[in-house]
C-alpha cells in the first residue's frame, strides 16, 4: 500500500516555509524523497534510516518518526527553484524497493 | 558521463502492437527498475532486477514483459495484453544489497497507445 503524502498541492511565496508529510500503514525500514519538475525525471534529495541517519542534500531537512511511520520534509526560505512535486517513498522490506506516494506539488512564486 | 538514457524520448503506437523501451545505464548498478507514471500521479514499480539474470514483478507487472540479459541494460516491453499502456515511463538505477541507495532516474519515455 503506497504511503500518503500531504497536502497534496501547496502555493509559497518566495522565502515562505513549507512541510511535506509521509504516512505509511506499514513499518518503514526507511524513507526516500525525491523532486520532479514537469516532465523531466525525479532527482533524489535525501533518505532518512531508522535510528536517525540522513543522507542527501545538506540544504534539505527532514524527520523520521519510526513510532508514527511518518516522515517530513521541511523547505525554509523557499526558492523558486523549489517547485516542482515532491515524492516519498518508503521502503519496508528487504532489498531497495520503493513505493511511492501520490506526490506534493509545490509551486513557488516570486 | 555516467547516467541513464532511455529511448525514444516519445513513442506512438497503435492498439494492439508490442512496443519495446530501452533503457541503459553506465554506473555499474546491479539493481534496475521500471516505473510508470500517470499524470498527475506518483510512480509505480512495474519490474525490478537485482543482478543479471534475474527479475521480479512489481505492483502493476500484468501487461507487461522484462528482460537483463546485461548489467547495463534492462528493457521493458509493453504488450498488447496492457489495457491501458498510454504513460509515462521511467527507468532507475541504483546500488543493490542490504542498505538504503539512492535511485538515479533516466529521462524518461512518454508512450501514446492510440
Amino acid at each position: 500500500q503506497q504511503p500518503v503524502q500531504s497536502p497534496q498541492a501547496v502555493i509559497l511565496r518566495e522565502g515562505e516555509d513549507a512541510v511535506i508529510n509521509c504516512s505509511s500503514s506499514k513499518a518503514l525500514y526507511s524513507v526516500h524523497w525525491y523532486r520532479q519538475k514537469h516532465g523531466e525525471a525525479p532527482v533524489f534529495l535525501m533518505i532518512l534510516l531508522k535510528g536517525g541517519e540522513q543522507k542527501g542534500h545538506e540544504k534539505i531537512s527532514a524527520s523520521f518518526n519510526e513510532k508514527k511511520q511518518q516522515s517530513s520534509l521541511y523547505l525554509t526560505a523557499s526558492q523558486l527553484s523549489y517547485s516542482g512535486t515532491y515524492f516519498c517513498g518508503s521502503r519496508t522490506g528487504a532489498g531497495n524497493m520503493l513505493t511511492f506516494g501520490g506526490g506534493t506539488r509545490l509551486m513557488v512564486k516570486p | 558521463d555516467g547516467g541513464i538514457t532511455q529511448s525514444p524520448k516519445y513513442l506512438f503506437r497503435k492498439e494492439g502492437q508490442n512496443v519495446t523501451l530501452s533503457c541503459e545505464q553506465n554506473l555499474n548498478h546491479d539493481a534496475m527498475y521500471w516505473y510508470r507514471q500517470d499524470p498527475g500521479q506518483g510512480l509505480r514499480l512495474i519490474y525490478y532486477s537485482q543482478i543479471v539474470n534475474d527479475f521480479q514483478k512489481g505492483d502493476i507487472a500484468e501487461g507487461y514483459s522484462v528482460s537483463r540479459e546485461k548489467k547495463e541494460s534492462f528493457p521493458l516491453t509493453v504488450t498488447s495484453a496492457q489495457k491501458n499502456p498510454t504513460a509515462f515511463y521511467l527507468c532507475a538505477s541504483s546500488n543493490a544489497g542490504t542498505g538504503d541507495y539512492e535511485q538515479y532516474f533516466g529521462p524518461g519515455t512518454r508512450l501514446t497507445v492510440t
